[in-house]
């Protein structure tokens, strides 16, 4: 079965620096697909950025990137440039369809808070 | 553009009573919607899938269930609501599955009291 898991629950850093949120997953498939999503305070989940795994080149969305390495069953997201609008829950999701099946799980999230 | 609409945003409601969350899509067709639960301080819960009218899929077994009376309307019921049906209700959309994203509705907050 396939699991994810966010070891940090809780990241602060200090505006305008760059800090980085870790997840691992765990999966024997090779096809797949990796999300950071975003719930602020107003609790709307927002996309962050995505990751296809046949893809070997990370994927980059501005200030947030990731750092994809599929041996290692890691995809952690960066933040560049910390802004106040950053802080927010962060959650890391494995997304697998084969077929009729599809299996999208997701980390327990990582709370980043930004310091002023 | 695309818009999910989900509502209502907050709901208190007395254990066992029913529930009727909507959650409705506009600008696109045959859209994939899902009913997601998120506890306090956790990760979400996918609680039903459909990829059609009428076509519902379910991941938990529980108190709830889930309806698509219209491509882009889905609706999560409860017959009688129990304590540990509180939570943090989000509706998303997706075009299939694959690489495309979710997108999500502004969530409702449920309170059983």
């Amino acid at each position: 079965a396939q699991t994810v898991t966010q070891s940090q629950p809780e990241m602060s850093v200090q505006e305008a620096e760059t800090v980085t949120l870790s997840c691992t997953y765990d999966t024997s498939e090779s096809d797949y697909y990796l999300f950071w999503y975003k719930q602020p305070p107003s609790r709307q989940m927002i996309l962050v950025i995505r990751q296809e795994a046949y893809k070997q080149q990370n994927a980059t969305e501005n200030r947030f990137s990731v750092n994809f390495q599929k041996a290692a069953k890691s995809f952690s997201l960066k933040i560049s440039d910390s802004q106040l609008g950053d802080a927010a829950m962060y959650f890391c999701a494995f997304l697998y369809t084969m077929d009729s099946n599809y299996q999208l799980i997701w980390g327990a999230g990582t709370k980043l808070i930004i310091k002023p | 553009s695309q818009t999910i609409h989900q509502w209502p945003a907050t709901l208190v409601q007395p254990v066992g009573s029913p529930l009727s969350l909507e959650c409705t899509v506009e600008g696109t067709s045959n859209p994939n919607l899902y009913w997601y639960r998120q506890a306090a301080g956790r990760g979400l819960q996918l609680l039903f899938y459909s990829v059609g009218i009428g076509q519902i899929s379910s991941e938990v077994p529980q108190n709830l269930s889930a309806s698509r009376p219209q491509d882009r309307q889905f609706i999560l019921s409860s017959k009688k609501l129990l304590l540990s049906d509180s939570g943090f209700y989000l509706c998303a959309w997706s075009l299939g599955f694959g690489s495309s994203p979710l997108h999500f509705g502004n969530g409702t907050r449920l309170t059983v009291t």
